[in-house]
């Protein structure tokens, strides 16, 4: 199976702290995704990488970047938070090869909350 | 860009049927994916379609037409369980880029 895990589930920041949100997938998957799901707007994307140390902004990248320097790991950075950044972040993964790289297979995900 | 619509929200009788419908614009496109969301739980793919048609699986099946940048999920023998939010979602573009629609919630009542 497939398994996607995330640092934490809950997270309580204050605003301006820098926030680390990390992300590990154990079946070698070449893309990996970070989205933001929000009441009444769906999942938007942030941020996604399709190698190591590839990066391509997502629709919302504004605020956030991202750090993959292994193939398993990708880390999603708030370098300041704002309260406009509590959501919840789903990260996802994805294989180039069959199965197809359609099939996103998503963490937990964690649920931020910005003071 | 890409811009997907669906109903916010949809309710059926359990047995019965239901169809969830998604129409997109999107440049470049791929294929549409469908989702499931349980309440405090993670997006589960469900299906997929490229070419025009209906896939199914299980009581679960997919539409698409191309020409008209319409699919749907169709849902039959609608259990409790099926309650959760429906997400679509366009292939497009480059990178294995995917982008979802805003969901829909589905309520099954008795």
């Amino acid at each position: 199976d497939v398994k996607v895990t995330q640092s934490s589930r809950y997270l309580v920041k204050r605003t301006g702290e820098k926030v680390f949100l990390e992300c590990v997938q154990d079946m070698d998957h070449e893309n990996m995704f970070w989205y933001r799901q929000d009441p009444g707007l769906g999942l938007r994307l942030i941020y996604f990488s399709y190698d190591v140390k590839m990066k391509e902004k997502g629709d919302i990248p504004e605020g956030y970047s991202v750090s993959r320097e292994k193939k398993e790991r990708f880390s999603l950075i708030l370098e300041s938070a704002s309260t406009n950044q509590t959501s919840m972040y789903l990260c996802a993964s994805s294989s180039t090869g069959r199965p197809r790289a359609e099939t996103q297979y998503f963490g937990p995900g964690t649920r931020l909350l910005v003071l | 860009g890409q811009s997907l619509e669906q109903p916010s929200e949809v309710t059926a009788v359990e047995g019965a049927i239901v169809q969830i419908n998604c129409t997109y614009q999107t440049s470049g496109f791929y294929g549409l994916s469908w989702y499931q969301q349980h309440d405090g739980g993670a997006p589960t793919f469900l299906s997929y379609n490229a070419l025009d048609g209906l896939e199914e699986t299980g009581r679960f099946s997919s539409f698409l037409s191309r020409s008209d940048s319409y699919g749907y999920l169709l849902l039959q023998e609608l259990q409790m369980k099926d309650s959760a939010s429906y997400f679509c979602a366009v292939s497009s573009g480059g990178y294995q880029k995917v982008t979802f629609g805003t969901g829909t919630k589905l309520q099954v009542i008795p």
